[in-house]
């Protein structure tokens, strides 16, 4: 039974570089979740997805971040230009709707030098 | 808008003490509750879950959560704990009031002493 699959686990690059992180979500889960975890701010959800459709990005820290879900087995969380305070560990969760348990991914570790 | 508080940052207990991990939120609407644990370099885990009835919820590993609503709060317990609960315990949310998004409290860590 697959879990919530993440890629890359660990991603290390000098600022001014995009970054794409890639998200798998448990088949059958409709909704798809992406944080950022930090030491300073903790946990942070930055937009979520129903149906493939985004319904809040108002945890976006900026027009550098943007997020897609072409389909239902496939996200994205893409940084351009990215930039040192961006590095964070950022985690994709899915679920069957979007007030039920979540299901947390492994994490990407991104440092950003 | 909704908001989770933990008031316990970080809790230091001997193996055996008993634990007691606050959280309280505010909402509009109806709630789901949740407790997620993090391991040291792992992803979170659902610890435990509320959506109706009994408001005494058992999770796995001997934990346990109650839902007071007069006083907004869902407190984690666990009788006696062990080395290897040493984590991060996150409280989170969900409100017909707030759009049925999760959202979380900023974490407690607990370190457990032998």
């Amino acid at each position: 039974d697959a879990g919530v699959i993440q890629s890359p686990r660990h991603e290390v690059t000098e600022m001014g570089q995009e970054v794409t992180l890639r998200c798998k979500p448990i088949s059958g889960h409709n909704s798809l979740f992406w944080y950022r975890q930090t030491m300073m701010r903790g946990l942070e959800l930055l937009i979520y997805f129903n149906n493939n459709v985004p319904i809040d990005d108002s945890g976006m820290p900026e027009d550098r971040f943007s997020a897609k879900m072409p389909n239902a087995s496939f996200s994205t969380l893409k940084i351009q230009p990215s930039e040192p305070r961006d590095s964070a560990v950022y985690f994709c969760a899915s679920s069957f709707e979007s007030n039920q348990p979540q299901h947390f991914g492994d994490g990407t570790r991104l440092s950003i030098l | 808008a909704q908001s989770v508080s933990q008031h316990n940052h970080h809790v230091i207990l001997s193996e055996a003490a008993s634990l007691e991990l606050g959280c309280n939120y505010s909402y509009g609407g109806t709630v789901n509750l949740f407790w997620y644990v993090q391991y040291p370099g792992q992803h979170l885990q659902l610890l435990l879950k509320y959506f109706s009835g009994d408001p005494l919820v058992k999770g796995i590993k001997g934990f346990e959560a109650e839902f007071i609503k007069s006083k907004f709060s869902f407190n984690l317990r666990k009788p006696s704990v062990q080395w290897s609960d040493t984590a991060e315990y996150f409280c989170a949310v969900t409100s017909t009031g707030g759009g049925n998004k999760l959202t979380f409290g900023t974490g407690t860590q607990l370190k457990v002493e032998l």
